[in-house]
């Protein structure tokens, strides 16, 4: 059975400071791996998605990366603001499984002005 | 676009009690899910639905049926409400079951039960 993890669960930084959420999976059978981000009270938002023939993804000042045999991928956030302060979920489409997610528990972060 | 959207945003339940949580999407997507989320489980998936006219099992299944009304509403009952279902639903749709698309995500119910 697929499990995500995501380390650390919580993480608090002062503003501009650049960033990097982990996320690991226990098998390398993946079709693609998405990150997502949630504010409190919300539904998800789509920030980046990695297909597994794929090593990393840009948008804007966030770069995902992924490296399938080892089983982590990374969210680099540069120049963080208080804006992004919000909870990242990891989540991994294992293959032939309808493209459901299994996601991780989150890492909440906070940006402080 | 609406996107995909969820009523109710809250419910309160006695234990025993029956709803139907409802999700529509106008994105004229074929695959739509229902997750639920607890505090440090992340997001588990409950039921799925491939195309119109298809249904299958998530990871935590019990308790719960649904039912692919057409290609815009999938519904999610809970015929007899237990406390282990307090939680935050969302339903999501994507494109396709077998492309890889990304999942767009409604803003969720939030379900207590007493």
């Amino acid at each position: 059975k697929q499990e995500v993890t995501q380390i650390p669960a919580a993480l608090s930084v002062p503003e501009g400071e650049n960033l990097v959420l982990n996320c690991s999976f226990t098998d390398s059978a993946i079709y693609n791996l998405q990150w997502f981000r949630q504010d409190p009270g919300k539904g998800l938002t789509s920030l980046l998605l990695i297909q597994s023939s794929q090593r990393e993804q840009t948008s804007g000042r966030l770069n995902a990366s992924l490296d399938k045999s080892s089983g982590r991928s990374t969210l680099y956030i540069a120049a963080s603001q208080p804006g992004d302060s919000a909870t990242y979920l990891c989540a991994v489409t294992v293959n032939n499984a309808g493209n459901m997610l299994t996601f991780g528990g989150g890492t909440r972060l906070m940006v402080k002005p | 676009n609406a996107g995909v959207t969820q009523t109710p945003k809250f419910q309160v339940l006695k234990t025993g009690q029956s709803m139907t949580l409802q999700c529509a999407q106008d994105m004229n997507h074929n695959s739509m899910y229902w997750y639920r989320q607890d505090p440090g489980m992340g997001l588990r998936l409950i039921y799925y639905s491939a195309s119109e006219g298809t249904t299958d099992k998530g990871e935590v299944p019990n308790g719960y049926n649904v039912s692919r009304l057409n290609k815009r509403e999938f519904s999610l009952r809970l015929e007899s409400a237990a406390p282990s279902q307090t939680s935050v639903y969302f339903c999501a749709s994507t494109w396709t079951s077998g492309g890889g698309e990304t999942q767009y995500f409604g803003p969720g119910t939030r379900l207590l039960v007493l």
